[in-house]
C-alpha cells in the first residue's frame, strides 16, 4: 500500500540553526500538508500546498518557515532559524485532490529537538 | 477558529470490553470528522470517518456517532483486542479559504489489557 515517508526520523539541532525536514508524499497525490505536535499538545495544522504554491497556512507558519517541492517527489519544510519552542514532532500528509472531506494520509513524523 | 476537545486522555480496558472516546468541537460549520490511530513509531492512520449528513457509521468493531446539535462525536470500539492499544485522535474539518485543514484533539492513549 502506498505511504507517505519522512526523513529524518529524528533531528537534533542547535538554536538558531536551519533545518530541513523532508517528505515524500504518495505519488499520485496533489495536496500536501505539514502539521506539528508539541509534546503533550494537539496536532496543529501548519500549511497546505498545491500546484507549487501555498494554499493555506496557519498563524504558526510565520516567516521562519517555508515549504518547497524541489522535484517531482519531495516536499520539504524549512525552518530558517530554529527556536527552542520549535521542538516538536512534524508530520507530513498528502491527499489525492484536496477536496472537502477527503482522507489525508500521514507520514511517521520527524521528531525535532532544538537545544 | 475550530477547537476540538477530547476525553479521556488515557483509557485502560480489559480485552473483550468496549472502549469509548469522546470529542467535542466548537465550529458549527465543521462537517467532516475523521478518527486516526497512531501506533508507536508511526504516523496517524485513518480508521473511520463520519460526515455531517449521517449520525452513525460502523465498520466491524469500530463505530462513530455524531450529534451535530450538541457538537460532539464519539468513537466506540467493541470486543477490544491487545492490538487496539494505541493513541487515538479525533479531528474536525473546518475549511478556511481553500484547503482541507484538520483540527485535532489531544489524543487518547488506549491500553487493552490481555
Amino acid at each position: 500500500e502506498p505511504e507517505v515517508t519522512q526523513t529524518p526520523s529524528h533531528q537534533v539541532t542547535q538554536m538558531g540553526q536551519e533545518v530541513i525536514l523532508r517528505c515524500v508524499p504518495i505519488s499520485n497525490h496533489l495536496y500536501f500538508y505539514w502539521y506539528r505536535q508539541i509534546l503533550g499538545q494537539k496536532v496543529e495544522f501548519l500549511v497546505s500546498f498545491y500546484n507549487n504554491e501555498i494554499s493555506e497556512k496557519s498563524e504558526i507558519f510565520d516567516d521562519q518557515f517555508s515549504v518547497e517541492r524541489p522535484d517531482g517527489s519531495n516536499f520539504t519544510l524549512k525552518i530558517r532559524s530554529t527556536k527552542l519552542e520549535d521542538s516538536a514532532m512534524y508530520f507530513c500528509a498528502s491527499s489525492e485532490f484536496g477536496t472537502l472531506q477527503e482522507t489525508q494520509y500521514f507520514g511517521p513524523g520527524t521528531r525535532l529537538l532544538v537545544l | 477558529g475550530e477547537n476540538v476537545e477530547q476525553h479521556p486522555s488515557t483509557l485502560s480496558v480489559q480485552e473483550g470490553d468496549s472502549a469509548v472516546i469522546k470529542c467535542t468541537y466548537s465550529d458549527s460549520a465543521s462537517n467532516y470528522f475523521p478518527w486516526y490511530k497512531q501506533e508507536l513509531g508511526k504516523g496517524p492512520q485513518l480508521i473511520i470517518d463520519i460526515r455531517s449528513n449521517v449520525g452513525e457509521k460502523k465498520d466491524q468493531r469500530i463505530a462513530v456517532t455524531l450529534n451535530k446539535t450538541a457538537k460532539h462525536f464519539s468513537l466506540h470500539i467493541t470486543e477490544t483486542q491487545p492490538e487496539d492499544s494505541a493513541v487515538y485522535f479525533c479531528a474536525a474539518h473546518a475549511r478556511l479559504t481553500g484547503a482541507n485543514n484538520l483540527f485535532f484533539g489531544t489524543g487518547t492513549r488506549l491500553t487493552v489489557i490481555p
